[in-house]
């Protein structure tokens, strides 16, 4: 059964732009989570997506966004790229929601932001 | 509010020695507990979760922790380490509506 995939692995993107990262959740599950990894402040949670629903939030600004299609593909976006949105960005799938539902990550995409 | 901490940034261990990595919660009820392990440039790998029952879990590649609620601790053991345990460490919390909450991780290193 094929893992979590998240494209691209690696983006340069220039301070002012926007971007757009995808996250395709292994088959059959429906819920996806993203996470930002820095060193100063390790793992962060942006959002979770349940049947195209964002049913949770993390404390990010308003140029994180995200949303889930009908087949739990999911995608987040940043727009007005700020140097300080270089990061690891995770995304986790779930087969449901629920605190003991285990979470399965992608390898993640590195966005550098120049 | 819950917190996860990991006291240890970095830990050196001897191939075949022992190894311990601590971790301690901060949640008014039990949580649901996890240890995932991270490789350069990888994911995470979920190596062992807790939800209730056996405060001894078992984990994947030979990994164990052991909850104790007096101590608000959950940390991870491996009798004999191999070199290929080299890596970054999580220990997480859920609670149910909630996101999972990291701790800031330990990196492992194996000397030979």
């Amino acid at each position: 059964k094929a893992g979590v995939t998240q494209t691209p692995r690696y983006l340069i993107k220039t301070r002012g732009q926007q971007v757009t990262l995808s996250c395709s959740p292994i088959s059959g599950h429906r819920s996806v989570s993203w996470y930002q990894q820095t060193p100063g402040q390790g793992l962060q949670f942006l959002f979770e997506y349940f049947s195209e629903t964002q049913r949770n939030k993390g404390n990010f600004p308003g140029r994180f966004s995200g949303r889930q299609f009908s087949n739990s593909r999911s995608e987040m976006n940043v727009s007005t790229l700020e140097l300080g949105d270089s990061a690891l960005y995770l995304c986790a799938s779930s087969l449901q929601q629920g605190a003991g539902t285990e979470a399965f990550f992608g390898q993640g995409t590195r966005l550098t932001v120049v | 509010a819950q917190s996860v901490t990991q006291p240890d940034i970095h830990i050196t261990v001897s191939e075949g020695a022992s190894l311990e990595l601590r971790c301690n919660y901060s949640y008014g009820a039990t949580p649901y507990l996890f240890w995932y392990v991270q490789s350069p440039g990888q994911g995470l790998q979920l190596l062992l979760k807790y939800f209730s029952g056996d405060t001894l879990v078992q984990g994947i590649k030979g990994f164990e922790a052991e909850f104790k609620r007096s101590q608000s601790s959950f940390n991870l053991r491996k009798p004999s380490v191999h070199w290929s345990d080299a890596a970054e460490y999580f220990c997480a919390l859920r609670e149910a509506g909630t996101a999972l909450i990291f701790g800031k991780g330990t990196t492992l290193s194996v000397s030979s």
